[in-house]
């Protein structure tokens, strides 16, 4: 089981871009890397999901290198309603294990 | 748009109670989980199920049992509350693609 690790906290203010890097040196060939976004009171939500290179949906980018041993999720053009608690999984998408969660890295938006 | 529904938002029990929480979804997802969140801690999954009558002990599931008697619904029961079962206890789905989880809104349970 890959485990992670994410920065505890972040700081960033209105339109810049964010990145947070999460590494995962133990990554297995089955593995997958998705990012999940929580709100205060609410159940995490999903960001993006990927295996390698780069992958990009409406919300945010992430960048997998080769070796895949780390992964950076981007939020560009940060707003306040962007705080929240940002988590790196790392596993196989099925099973048991699906939806380790680790602590997580806390980005405060500021105006 | 997707619906995993959490019966309840806020519940308060006493010691001693046997305490149920729904989860019910409908998006025909085969596998549910079952997690607590606690300041500090994290989500800790309690129970996990891959269909129903299955169901496999996550990383928490003393004092917590589970039923799954249709695809939709994953019970999670609490034989006898405790005080340090007061939490936020979140259900979340998760597709045979294993693309994108989807959680409820979650119950904040206090036992006094």
């Amino acid at each position: 089981l890959a485990k992670t690790t994410q920065p505890i906290s972040m700081d960033s203010y209105e339109g810049q871009e964010v990145n947070i890097t999460c590494s995962h040196n133990n990554i297995a060939t089955n593995d997958y890397i998705t990012w999940y976004q929580q709100f205060p009171s609410q159940g995490p939500r999903f960001i993006i999901q990927g295996y390698k290179t780069k992958v990009t949906n409406e919300v945010a980018s992430l960048f997998i290198p080769a070796d895949r041993k780390s992964s950076t999720l981007s939020l560009p053009r940060v707003s306040l309603s962007d705080t929240a608690v940002y988590y790196c999984l790392v596993g196989v998408p099925t099973g048991r294990r699906a939806l380790t969660f680790g602590s997580g890295t806390r980005l405060q938006v500021q105006p | 748009d997707v619906k995993v529904t959490q019966s309840s938002r806020y519940l308060v029990k006493r010691t001693g109670e046997k305490v149920f929480l729904e989860c019910v979804q409908d998006m025909d997802h085969e596998n549910m989980f079952w997690y607590r969140q606690d300041p500090g801690l994290g989500l800790r999954l309690i129970y996990f199920s891959y269909d129903v009558k299955m169901k496999e002990k996550g990383d928490i599931p003393e004092g917590y049992s589970v039923s799954r008697e249709k695809k939709e619904r994953f019970s999670l029961i609490l034989e006898s509350a405790s005080t340090n079962q007061t939490s936020m206890y979140l259900c979340a789905i998760l597709g045979l693609t294993g693309t994108e989880a989807f959680f409820g809104q979650g119950t904040r349970l206090t036992v006094v």
